[in-house]
């Protein structure tokens, strides 16, 4: 099993660009979730989604959108792409009403 | 909503030295689980507390939680160059909405 995978690993944008981020989890796991780790901040959640075709905004949620296209991939959507964007996004899963979450290896993102 | 803290900030200790992280929440905790993140990777499940008064172990490695399940704390005896990286606390609801993390301790191990 490949577990929580996460592309791109990096990724430099301009302002006002877009892309998505995309997760992907073979863990067969109804909850997936998207954090950004900033320097100071820890880890904040963006948005997550209990289960296939449900999403809630996290403590972050604006500027993004997301994406539960079925069970296995959560993607993230920045679409008009800002320096305050410039982070390490995390994509976790965890079945449902469970809280240990398992990780990607995260996005690096910088926008310039 | 629930905040986590937690102290130290950093530690930096001698190969084979015990070191306390802590924990410690604004609410009563549902659940507090531990993670550890080696520099630029995701990260890891270490443990999860349940129940107040709770104690776990995990090779050299024991976390607590409190009768009252306010306050965590990771445990490391006989530290090793391997321990290192930045530990987190994280809690959250039975459902995941109100997860959050704890800003995290950057553990470095001296050889």
């Amino acid at each position: 099993n490949a577990g929580v995978t996460q592309t791109p690993k990096f990724q430099v944008l301009k302002t006002g660009q877009s892309m998505t981020l995309q997760c992907a989890q073979d863990m067969n796991h109804n909850s997936m979730y998207w954090y950004r780790q900033d320097p100071g901040m820890g880890l904040r959640l963006i948005y997550y989604s209990a289960s296939e075709g449900t999403t809630d905004k996290g403590e972050v949620p604006n500027g993004y959108n997301v994406s539960r296209l079925n069970k296995r991939e959560f993607s993230l959507r920045l679409e008009s792409a800002a320096p305050s964007q410039t982070s390490v996004y995390f994509c976790a899963s965890s079945e449902a009403g469970a809280l240990k979450q398992y990780f990607g290896p995260g996005t690096r993102l910088t926008v310039t | 909503s629930q905040e986590l803290e937690q102290s130290p900030q950093s530690l930096i200790v001698q190969e084979g030295k015990n070191l306390t992280i802590n924990c410690t929440s604004s609410k009563t905790l549902y659940g507090l689980y531990w993670y550890k993140q080696k520099y630029g990777e995701g990260l890891i499940f270490l443990m999860m507390l349940q129940k107040g008064g709770e104690e776990k172990s995990h090779e050299k490695i024991t976390a607590k939680l409190d009768e009252k399940k306010q306050q965590s704390s990771l445990h490391i005896t006989a530290s090793q160059p391997s321990h290192a990286g930045i530990y987190l606390c994280g809690a959250g609801d039975n459902y995941g909405q109100n997860f959050v993390f704890g800003p995290g301790t950057r553990l470095s191990v001296l050889p």
